[in-house]
């Protein structure tokens, strides 16, 4: 299993802000995935960051709004950009494991905008 | 395209009574399915999987589900509830051999009731 350290936790931030939130695993993993789950919805996958490439954006996320940087094998960062109450939501990082048949999850970070 | 439904978004149960947590997808070619549970504040934990193999799947914390191809259902149960068990469960599914990744159900808040 991996083990996933997800910071920060929990932030509140003023409208147009960015936040930018970090993602560390214990071990080398090729395939980093950010998840977005909005109030009382499921998951919804944000974007899938490879180390070395661009991370590649599911359909209705870009790039500018949410910019990934996977600069190893071990850490990765979400910002989210020029927020909106919108996008209040909790945020999580997933890594896949060995087999990349199950993935697993950061504690995830909650995020309120005003 | 691959989906999920939980068609339940609530299910309570009595502590001791047996639970189940429906769930049935669509996907092209063989499906892997998978359960994870959230804890208030916390991440996702995944629970079980299913891949290929017997149709009854043993998990975490005493649970299992089934594999029925021919309702294409993945059901979760547990014989006996605990109140600990109160979480929200999700279902997801992804087809074998595919790159893409896991498409999660919307979700059920289960609630044991001592």
């Amino acid at each position: 299993s991996a083990v996933i350290s997800q910071k920060p936790s929990r932030d509140i931030c003023q409208r147009g802000t960015s936040l930018t939130i970090q993602c560390q695993v214990d071990s080398q993993v090729t395939m980093m995935f950010w998840y977005r789950q909005q109030p009382g919805q499921s998951l919804t996958l944000i974007a899938t960051a490879n180390q070395g490439s661009e991370a590649t954006y599911e359909s209705g996320f870009v790039i500018d709004k949410f910019p990934i940087s996977r600069p190893n094998l071990t850490f990765s960062t979400l910002t989210v950009s020029n927020m909106s109450p919108e996008d209040s939501s909790i945020y999580l990082c997933s890594v896949g494991g060995r087999t990349n048949e199950k993935l697993f999850f950061g504690s995830g970070t909650q995020l309120s905008v005003l | 395209a691959q989906s999920v439904a939980q068609p339940e978004d609530q299910v309570n149960v009595a502590e001791g009574n047996p639970l189940t947590v429906k769930c049935t997808y669509s996907v092209s070619g063989n499906p892997y399915l998978f359960w994870y549970v959230q804890y208030p504040n916390r991440g996702l934990q995944f629970l079980l999987k299913y891949i290929t193999g017997d149709n009854l799947v043993k998990g975490s914390y005493g649970f299992e589900a089934e594999f029925n191809k021919s309702q294409t259902s993945f059901h979760l149960k547990k014989p006996s509830a605990l109140v600990s068990d109160s979480a929200l469960y999700f279902c997801a599914v992804r087809a074998s051999g595919s790159a893409r990744q896991l498409t999660f159900g919307s979700g059920t808040q289960l609630t044991v009731l001592p």
